[in-house]
């Protein structure tokens, strides 16, 4: 089935730990994101990117790191968790960014809680 | 500061109609999305606004208003299965998504 696959969907993790979450889209869709979820609150960008090859911050990016090598994979680094950062994460995608963007096509999620 | 209104909390009975509203308040207007996001799961694309008016799709509707900075999404002929939270967003003048907090929905036999 065509989507988003997001890895791991659940984790634990101590603070100050370090932690990937993946994320990988087989539509060819050109623009990715990562958003954290968190009760009582909107959906929040975190960093995203219009095509391969770049990226851009969004409105909460502060411990966090993208990177986005090919078109597929977008994945998320958190360099020294920190409880604050106990969310649930979703990765998504849309076939442009910027003027053209359209709908978000999203991931599952994945729940990290940090201890 | 850019803000997106949505209540809290919906009760609604199987087979009626409930309306949810959404206001906001944004730098700039590109367009009003609508999603549904069941407990757990991932949202899901409902609708579509950039002009004023009423866009229908099935037991789905959505309306705009952008003097009045207004929206609401409209559900008709209510299933169990409807009983999700629905997420109102609106697209900036950068084109960045700025997102309500979410209805949640309860429908009651």
């Amino acid at each position: 089935t065509a989507g988003i696959t997001q890895a791991p969907t659940s984790q634990i993790l101590a603070a100050g730990r370090s932690m990937t979450l993946r994320c990988t889209q087989d539509m060819r869709h050109n623009a990715m994101y990562w958003y954290r979820q968190d009760l009582g609150l909107g959906l929040r960008l975190i960093h995203y990117s219009n095509t391969a090859g770049t990226t851009g911050k969004g409105e909460v990016p502060d411990g966090y790191s993208v990177s986005r090598a090919n078109t597929d994979d977008f994945p998320l680094t958190l360099a020294s968790a920190v409880p604050s950062q106990t969310s649930v994460y979703f990765c998504a995608s849309s076939d442009s960014g910027g003027a053209g963007a359209n709908v978000l096509t999203f991931g599952a999620g994945s729940r990290l809680t940090v201890l | 500061g850019q803000n997106i209104d949505q209540p809290t909390e919906m009760t609604a009975t199987e087979g009626a109609i409930v309306q949810i509203n959404c206001t906001y308040q944004t730098s700039g207007f590109n367009g009003l999305f609508w999603y549904q996001q069941h407990a757990g799961e991932a949202p899901t694309f409902l609708s579509y606004n950039v002009l004023d008016g009423l866009e229908e799709k099935g037991r789905f509707s959505s309306f705009l208003s952008r003097s009045k900075g207004y929206s609401y999404l409209l559900l008709k002929e209510l299933q169990m299965k409807d009983s999700a939270s629905y997420l109102c967003a609106v697209r900036d003048s950068n084109y960045q998504l700025i997102w309500g907090a979410g209805t949640k929905l309860i429908i009651k036999p």
